[in-house]
């Protein structure tokens, strides 16, 4: 099945530089790679996706890369904030399927 | 106006136990999920319903039911609960195959 990898577990940024969160992905079938934002005692909550036969996708201070060869996708969030602090999982879905497969997570700090 | 809500929030329970966790999601979605977080935070899907018919059923033991009267409503009964039970339990829903929104979750603790 799909192995969804997280780099790295936990990341410490001063507020108003970049962090950067990368995953690896098993299955060359799969579509599509969501990153999801969770809040300390709340549910995932989803922030920016990204499908396969897109490169890049930008929403504001946030970005999402895709590389199909190398199968990688990364996060990137720009002049981060105190409130950017969270964990942050990546995901990707197998062609076929609902199921989605997480990364473990990514623990970000924005210290004032 | 919460998208999908989960009842209850918390849920202190005894080993042996039976109990049952409820959501409802009010987006009109077609398919809903049932995902476990454990300590360490890691999200596993452990089953899916569309238009009421279980699409997904992972490696769960049969202890765990899921149940869905309606398109809006996934239940999640699990029996003779276990220590190894105790997680966070997070309902989710999504227009097709693409999980959009969950719900706030269901800490589970067994004692």
């Amino acid at each position: 099945g799909e192995n969804v990898e997280q780099h790295p577990s936990t990341l410490s940024v001063q507020e108003g530089d970049s962090a950067v969160i990368k995953c690896t992905y098993s299955d060359s079938a799969s579509n599509y790679f969501p990153w999801y934002k969770q809040e300390l005692g709340k549910g995932p909550q989803l922030i920016i996706d990204i499908r396969s036969n897109v490169g890049e996708k930008k929403d504001q201070r946030i970005a999402v890369t895709l590389n199909k060869t190398a199968k990688h996708f990364s996060l990137h969030i720009t002049e981060t904030q105190p409130e950017d602090s969270a964990v942050y999982f990546c995901a990707a879905r197998p062609n076929s399927g609902y199921a989605l497969n997480f990364g473990k997570g990514t623990s970000l700090l924005v210290t004032p | 106006d919460t998208a999908v809500s989960q009842t209850p929030k918390y849920l202190v329970t005894q080993m042996g136990n039976d109990k049952s966790i409820k959501c409802e999601q009010n987006l009109g979605h077609d398919t809903m999920y049932w995902y476990k977080q454990d300590s360490k935070k890691f999200l596993k899907i452990m089953f899916s319903y569309n238009n009421k018919e279980l699409i997904i059923n992972e490696t769960v033991p049969n202890r765990f039911s899921p149940k869905s009267p309606d398109k809006a409503h996934l239940n999640l009964h699990i029996n003779s609960l276990e220590l190894g039970d105790s997680a966070v339990y997070f309902c989710a829903s999504s227009p097709g195959s693409l999980v959009r929104f969950f719900g706030p979750g269901t800490r589970l603790t067994v004692l």
